[in-house]
This record gives structure tokens, sequence and C-alpha cells, in this order.
């Protein structure tokens, strides 16, 4: 099993929807969330860091459930500009990188 | 520029040929890591370093790959006896503290053929 599990996608909406991705992560020991952003051919680039109390940026709002092991993502009023592929990021104990998803990809449709 | 910088942005080797990547992070920057990504996944680690040393090469997937990073800034990875199954976008990263936001360099796009 993955450290980071994600769904591929991909999540294809019409402008101004609400769209939600969910992403798991398999190690308990995990302390550190983040969601990174990824557009194509470009590198990953922080979205958001993920906190216990959930947190809010704009139209970007971040949940974590450290009872069920995952992480959720929600994107109100999506804009085409929002298109890109949402990686999933976990830091845990004792392991100093950051371990990444596969990432979902979203494409918002005019 | 402040961000991470990546040198080449693109390599075209031969199979069984050397290449050199190098990555100079963000001024100040302790952590620097290695990863590699094929298309249509998720960034895979490969090395840490804290400093001049690597902490963490776990990532590394056999003795055909090894990075150094002599004075704690430039670190340079290398891959010897490439094989076409090494082609990917290798990915640079630092950050002021280990598990804080990491900032990517814009990458490597390895072609081995």
């Amino acid at each position: 099993r993955k450290e980071v599990e994600q769904d591929p996608g991909p999540f294809n909406v019409p402008e101004g929807a609400t769209v939600a991705f969910n992403c798991t992560y398999s190690n308990s020991a995990s302390q550190s969330f983040f969601w990174y952003r990824q557009d194509c051919r470009k590198e990953p680039k922080l979205l958001m860091s993920v906190y216990s109390s959930g947190n809010e940026d704009g139209r970007f709002t971040a949940q974590l459930n450290r009872a069920s092991q995952y992480i959720s993502l929600l994107i109100r009023d999506s804009k085409l500009s929002d298109s890109a592929t949402y990686l999933c990021v976990v830091h845990r104990t004792g392991r100093r990188a950051l371990t990444f998803g596969s990432g979902t990809r979203l494409q918002v449709q005019p | 520029g402040a961000g991470v910088s990546q040198t080449p942005s693109n390599k075209v080797t031969e199979k069984g040929k050397y290449v050199e990547l190098r990555c100079d992070p963000i001024s100040g920057h302790t952590a620097l890591y290695w990863y590699r990504q094929s298309l249509g996944q998720g960034p895979e680690f490969l090395i840490y370093f804290q400093g001049t040393g690597a902490a963490d090469d776990s990532g590394l997937p056999n003795d055909r790959f090894f990075a150094v990073r002599p004075e704690g800034s430039v670190s340079t990875l290398k891959i010897q006896r490439t094989e076409r199954g090494d082609s990917a976008v290798y990915l640079c990263a630092s950050s002021s503290t280990a598990g804080t936001e990491a900032f990517f360099g814009q990458g490597t796009r390895l072609t081995v053929v």
C-alpha cells in the first residue's frame, strides 16, 4: 500500500462548481500535511498547509481527520485557472523528506 | 534569482553514459531534496541533505545514483551507466528546515535514448 493515496481523476467540472479531493495516508506518525499544486510540465508549488483545526484560504478549504487518516481539499467557485494536478503531501516523524501522493487532476471547463 | 535553480533544463544522453544534474537552492536553506517524477506520478523521494551530509539516501534506486553537496549549498546528482528507465524529470527542492514547505526548481528533464 502506498504511503499517500489519491484518486487520480480526472475531475471534470464546470466553472463555478465546488469540487472536493480526498487523500489518505497510511502512517499514523505523520505530523505535517500540505496540498501542492502542479501545472502541466511545471514544478509543484505549495497551495496550502493543512492544520488540525482545518483552514481556509479564499476559495480553498483544507481539512485533516487524524482518526481516519485522511486530508481533504475543497475548492469553491472553480475557475478555469484552477485546472492543474493537486498533490497531497505528508511529512512524518522520523522521516525528513516530504512524501507525495500521485496527484489528482482537475480540469475546469467553461 | 531568489528561487531554486536547476541546470540543465533538458538533457538527452545515450544509454550507458554518465550524467550530472545540478541544483542551486535558495540561499540560507539548509535542507535540500532530490525527487524524481515520471509522467502521471507524484514526485518520488531520492535523497535528502541537511547541510553537507546526506541525512537520508533511502530513496536512491541503486548504486548508479549518487549525490553530493560539498559546501552545503549547490548539490549535484550523478547517474552512472544511465538506462532508459532513468528517463524522468529530476526535481530539486530546498527548505529552511526539514519537513517544512519545500520550494522546487523547474526540474531537469532527462531522456536516455
